[in-house]
């Protein structure tokens, strides 16, 4: 079936660090991929989607990068900041999924302290 | 304006008792979806529907029942609660043609005891 693998379950960072998550994923065919981002008290919001078209995708000074060739994709930021502090998904939508789903990671809790 | 809203926010229920989880959407999507946050886990899909009168199984259904009465409420039914169900609770819309992104709602704790 179809899955997807986040490692970090936790980070944590200072001011102005660079923060990388990575997640693989399994499944046949070319999916879409996404970042999620869950701040404290509110559900998750879309931060980034990759498609197969770019490969590659910018928002908010983060950056997603999608690797078809190790079935992975990564989110990174230069220079975090406090309020960037919150869990990060990942997703995957498959090629084939039927009613649209999202398959999930575990989620990185970023903590980046001042 | 919040488009994707759930109640109850918190809700305390003892073991064998029934909880309905409720979930309205204004975006005008077809598709709903119901997940829970688990640490560890992450969001899993519990049931998922196309549209008014569908519902589908997702990825863990068991112990959940859901209703789609119109194209705007999608509701989860646990008929015998247990504490194991004891989570956080999103409902999401979404639509095909928006990209496939979902819209998530704010969440209902659900403590059984």
């Amino acid at each position: 079936g179809d899955s997807v693998i986040q490692m970090q379950g936790q980070v944590t960072l200072s001011e102005n660090d660079f923060l990388f998550i990575n997640c693989t994923y399994s499944t046949t065919g070319y999916p879409t991929l996404f970042w999620y981002v869950q701040y404290s008290g509110e559900g998750p919001q879309l931060l980034l989607q990759v498609t197969t078209a770019n490969n590659k995708g910018s928002s908010r000074g983060f950056e997603a990068t999608y690797d078809k060739g190790t079935t992975s994709f990564h989110l990174q930021k230069t220079s975090v900041q406090e309020i960037d502090s919150a869990v990060y998904y990942c997703a995957m939508r498959a090629a084939n999924s039927a009613g649209n789903k999202l398959t999930f990671g575990i989620g990185t809790r970023v903590l980046v302290r001042p | 304006e919040a488009a994707v809203t759930q109640s109850p926010r918190n809700k305390v229920a003892v073991t064998g008792g029934k909880v309905t989880l409720s979930c309205n959407q204004t975006n005008n999507h077809n598709n709903m979806y119901w997940y829970r946050q688990d640490t560890g886990h992450g969001l899993r899909l519990i049931h998922y529907s196309y549209g008014a009168g569908s519902t589908e199984k997702g990825d863990i259904p068991d112990g959940y029942k859901a209703s789609r009465p119109s194209q705007e409420n999608f509701s989860l039914i646990l008929e015998l609660a247990t504490p194991s169900q004891t989570s956080v609770y999103f409902c999401a819309s979404g639509e095909g043609r928006d990209g496939g992104q979902l819209y998530f709602g704010e969440g209902s704790k659900l403590t059984v005891l």
